[in-house]
């Protein structure tokens, strides 16, 4: 079956970066399309970043543009989510979901908190 | 920009059915969505593609409780015979030009 595990979230400080890591079984990975999207404390879904199939094209939410980098490494069945310069604002769940090929997601991680506080 | 406006809140009555609304932005009444679940404390859960002429297409397991329906900009999201677990944050998600996804703001959906 299809299965997404998000890692790598924590307490960081402001200014400080962090990597996120999505890890995917039960599809060929390399098929899909990958997005990253985040829910902050009792807030709504906000979509963060996508990547296509190789990983040479992306896209970014303006909010996270030139903060945050998406990567995928096809060969290890991982989505990765690089993020530099964190702010408050950061702090949020974030998940990995694919999208069905049809720009929908039809999958989604169980998520992964990541709190930016001094 | 396409922009989906949802009502945040709704409820209804065990074993009754509730009627789940997306309003799509001027301009963008032909666009398709999709319904996505999020139970308490949990990921969200793919519903249903839902297609401007209400035509739908649902996720892995999703049960015949759950239909879609369309109406110009309006996107339907219908649930009958509610159970407890139907207790949820229902959102509505589109795609634009730009190359970006949307959501709508979510609503909060109680069970009586």
């Amino acid at each position: 079956q299809v299965q997404m595990v998000e890692s790598g979230g924590g307490v960081v400080q402001p200014g400080r970066s962090l990597r996120l890591s999505c890890v995917a079984s039960g599809f060929t990975f390399s098929s899909y399309v990958m997005h990253w999207v985040r829910q902050a404390p009792g807030k709504g879904l906000d979509w963060v970043a996508v990547t296509w199939y190789n990983g040479t094209s992306k896209s970014y939410a303006d909010s996270v543009m030139g903060r945050f980098t998406i990567s995928r490494d096809n060969s290890k069945n991982t989505l990765y989510l690089q993020m530099n310069n964190l702010r408050a604002e950061d702090t949020a769940v974030y998940y990995c979901a694919r999208d069905s090929g049809e720009h929908y997601l039809d999958y989604w991680g169980q998520g992964i908190l990541v709190t930016v506080s001094s | 920009q396409v922009v989906l406006t949802q009502s945040p809140s709704a409820s209804a009555s065990l074993g009754a059915s509730v009627k789940l609304t997306c309003t799509l932005s001027s301009g963008h009444k032909s666009y398709a969505i999709a319904w996505h679940q999020q139970q308490p404390q949990k990921g969200p859960r793919f519903l249903m593609k839902l297609n401007s002429d209400g035509s739908h297409s649902k996720g892995d397991g999703i049960p015949d409780r759950f239909s879609g329906s369309s109406s110009g900009a309006e996107r339907y999201l219908t649930i009958s015979s509610l159970q407890s677990e139907d207790e949820a944050d229902y959102y509505c998600q589109t795609w634009g030009t730009g190359v970006i996804w949307v959501f709508g703001g979510g609503t909060k959906l109680t069970v009586l």
